[in-house]
């Protein structure tokens, strides 16, 4: 299930189960959405991107949902691997301006 | 502002010059990050500096690409050689840091310099 945790959420989910991340973005006028995974003592890795015109985008295993009404963003992994537990992250960004990376939230699959 | 400043916002340079591209991150930001954002692409990341242990440079796309940071402050990044698909934007990002390697804090982005290589 989902917790909150001292410093971030965290999600576990049995190994071969489909998981679902979700991030609240606050700008409506942002153009472009990206999910990023981060391991421990590494750099984030892209994953999937998804611009604001669109609701849905496919990838290997993974598809993001965005639903620009309630501003919500969603990463959704298939079959979760032992490889998939990282921290994932999403970030709004608008052309031209600074933009911000969520707090994240902690995936850790179970064997 | 207190945000994230990079130098130059723009610039233009011929195919085979070196580049040398600033961030200054936030003030008591001890993580610093480069991304790459061709046109229309994602951000790729290049390099990831935090406090005073071995940048991971597993994004650098190649030995032309190098970047130093002076402890907690500027760092910069190199291009030698410059290629047309060095084009993009290229970000740097900083953040509170990491306590003990294992948590994510927000990033916080400068606002990019625009490289162009002709």
């Amino acid at each position: 299930g989902e917790s909150v945790g001292l410093h971030l959420p965290t999600l576990s989910v049995q190994e071969g189960d489909n998981s679902i991340i979700n991030c609240a973005y606050s700008n409506s006028a942002s153009d472009y959405f990206i999910w990023y995974k981060q391991e421990s003592g590494k750099g984030p890795q892209f994953i999937i991107d998804i611009r604001s015109n669109m609701d849905k985008r496919q990838g290997q295993r993974v598809t993001v949902l965005l639903n620009k009404t309630v501003k919500h963003l969603s990463l959704q992994i298939a079959a979760t691997q032992p490889g998939d537990s990282a921290v994932y992250f999403c970030a709004e960004i608008r052309y031209g301006q600074n933009f911000v990376f969520g707090p994240g939230t902690r995936l850790s699959v179970l064997p | 502002g207190a945000g994230v400043s990079q130098s130059p916002s723009n610039k233009v340079t011929e195919k085979g010059k070196d580049v040398e591209l600033r961030c200054d991150p936030i003030s008591g930001h001890t993580a610093l990050y480069w991304y790459r954002q061709r046109l229309g692409q994602g951000l790729e990341f290049l390099i990831y500096f935090q406090g005073n242990s071995a940048p991971d440079k597993s994004g650098l796309p190649s030995d032309r690409f190098s970047a130093e940071r002076t402890g907690e402050s500027v760092s910069t990044l190199t291009i030698q050689r410059t290629q047309q698909e060095d084009s993009a934007v290229y970000l740097c990002a900083s953040s509170l840091g990491l306590a003990g390697g294992l948590e994510r804090d927000t990033q916080y982005f400068g606002p990019g310099t625009r490289l162009t290589v002709l």
